[in-house]
């Protein structure tokens, strides 16, 4: 059972663009929701987050929708740009079971953005 | 801030033979370090949880006697993978953890086995 579904699983969008990638999760438990941005053959590096108390935050052109009844949540970017073309994961974690600080990851985006 | 380094950072070995990795933090203690694997244009795959001082935790489906884990302080785990195989050629990444919450990845280490 994949606990953590994302789309679209490729992205092209134009130089200027909004970028907008989705996530949706299975269990309610999960408490902390980070996107990371993985250039090709570098480690995943941290974009942003949120917790399920704040239905949106945004930093710079990044911002994170959250919605819990739906268990969904996104990742826009605003203004794309060609530099942000990468993978983009979703994560979600849980903080206070006995998997604690355990990332369970979504498969993935292929974000293209074209001058 | 919040710095993590991974030795080698490419490394190509023989069949049969062993390959070890580094993982520390460069600038912060980290309580929990996490070891994964990721095929091309997948997604990471979780390994193990290593807690400094005590055994790693594999996930299931993980040889642990294939690959070893050792977390001897708090800025330093190792991976090492044993008698290894072609199939065992893959793009390994840690990440450091100090709370529960932010993870921070290494920049991988691409092992290709002969």
């Amino acid at each position: 059972q994949q606990q953590v579904k994302q789309s679209p699983q490729s992205l092209i969008v134009q130089k200027g663009g909004i970028s907008i990638i989705n996530c949706a999760y299975e269990n309610t438990a999960f408490d902390y929701f980070p996107w990371y941005q993985q250039f090709p053959g570098k480690g995943p590096a941290l974009l942003i987050a949120i917790r399920p108390d704040v239905s949106e935050k945004k930093e710079g052109r990044f911002t994170i929708s959250f919605n819990k009844s739906a268990k969904q949540f996104s990742l826009h970017i605003m203004d794309s740009q060609p530099g942000d073309s990468a993978t983009y994961f979703c994560a979600a974690i849980f903080l206070r079971n006995t998997n604690a600080g355990k990332s369970t990851f979504g498969d993935g985006t292929t974000l293209t953005v074209k001058p | 801030g919040a710095v993590v380094s991974q030795h080698p950072s490419w490394v190509i070995c023989k069949s049969g033979t062993s390959v070890k990795i580094e993982c520390r933090s460069l600038d912060f203690q980290a309580t929990t370090m996490f070891w994964y694997r990721q095929f091309p244009k997948q997604s990471l795959m979780l390994m193990a949880t290593s807690n400094e001082g005590s055994k790693a935790t594999y996930e299931q489906g993980v040889e642990k006697d294939k690959f070893l884990i050792n977390h001897a302080s708090l800025t330093l785990s190792t991976l090492t993978v044993t008698s290894a195989h072609p199939e065992d050629s893959s793009f390994y990444i840690c990440s450091a953890q100090t709370g529960k919450e932010t993870q921070y990845f290494g920049p991988g280490t691409r092992l290709l086995v002969l």
